[in-house]
C-alpha cells in the first residue's frame, strides 16, 4: 500500500529565513505527487504537483519542490519565508488517477 | 468558475442523530472525493464517487456511513447516528478525468 511520511510534525523558522519540508513515499512505481497548504480553519489548496518530466517543479507563493527517484523524496523548499506561510503543509501521492494518500502534515511557524 | 462548495461549513449533532453533508463540485468536474480529517492528523481518503456510481469506497466505514453523487444536484455524505468519533472535518474534492483534484472549505461535525 502506498504510504506518505513527513518526518517533521512542527518547524519554526524566521521570517526571511530558508525553508525545506521532507517528504517521502513509499510506492512502487512513480506516482503523481503534490503539495497542499491548509491554513487554520480553511480547506487545501494546491501548492504544486508533479506528474512526470522535470523533476524540479515549481508553484504558486514562491515554492518549489524536487522529486528524487533514488530517494522517494519529494521536498518542498522555499528561498525566502514570510509570515503569511505560516500553515500546515501536506505532501500527498496518487499512484494514478486515484485518490490520494496524505501525510500527517508539517505545521510551519514563522518568527519575526 | 466557483470553486468547490460544501455546506454546512459547521454542523452540530447529539449522539444518535443523523448528519447530512453537501458538496457541490466545480463546474465540468464529473469525479468526487470524499476527506475526512481527524485533529492533529492528515487527510484520509473515505469514498470516490463519479456521477451515479460509487467507485472507491475502502475508506469508508462499513456502517452508518453511505454516500452519493446523483445525476442532478450535489453529492451527500450522510453519517447516522453519529457518536463522538465522528467529529472531524469533513473535506470534499472534486476533479476533471485528470487527477489534479480541488478542495472545498470543509464541514466540521462536532457530535455532543
Amino acid at each position: 500500500a502506498q504510504s506518505v511520511t513527513q518526518p517533521d510534525i512542527h518547524i519554526t523558522v524566521s521570517e526571511g529565513a530558508s525553508l525545506e519540508l521532507r517528504c517521502n513515499y513509499s510506492y512502487g512505481a512513480t506516482p503523481y505527487l503534490f503539495w497542499y497548504v491548509q491554513s487554520p480553519g480553511q480547506g487545501l489548496q494546491l501548492l504544486l504537483k508533479y506528474f512526470s518530466g522535470d523533476t524540479l517543479v515549481q508553484g504558486i507563493k514562491g515554492f518549489e519542490a524536487e522529486f528524487k527517484r533514488s530517494q522517494s523524496s519529494f521536498n518542498l523548499r522555499k528561498p525566502s519565508v514570510h509570515w503569511s506561510d505560516a500553515a500546515e503543509y501536506f505532501c500527498a501521492v496518487a499512484p494514478g488517477n486515484t485518490p490520494l494518500v496524505f501525510g500527517k502534515g508539517t505545521r510551519l511557524s514563522v518568527i519575526a | 468558475n466557483a470553486g468547490v462548495m460544501q455546506n454546512p461549513r459547521h454542523l452540530v449533532r447529539r449522539r444518535g442523530q443523523e448528519a447530512r453533508l453537501r458538496c457541490s463540485p466545480m463546474k465540468g468536474h464529473s469525479h468526487v472525493y470524499w476527506y475526512r480529517q481527524l485533529p492533529e492528523e492528515g487527510l484520509k481518503f473515505m469514498v470516490y464517487l463519479q456521477k451515479e456510481n460509487i467507485i472507491d469506497e475502502s475508506g469508508m466505514p462499513k456502517e452508518r456511513f453511505s454516500a452519493e453523487f446523483p445525476k442532478e444536484g450535489p453529492s451527500i455524505l450522510r453519517i447516522q447516528q453519529v457518536v463522538r468519533g465522528d467529529s472531524a472535518a469533513y473535506f470534499c474534492a472534486s476533479s476533471p478525468p485528470s487527477n489534479e483534484q480541488f478542495f472545498g472549505p470543509g464541514t466540521r461535525l462536532t457530535v455532543l
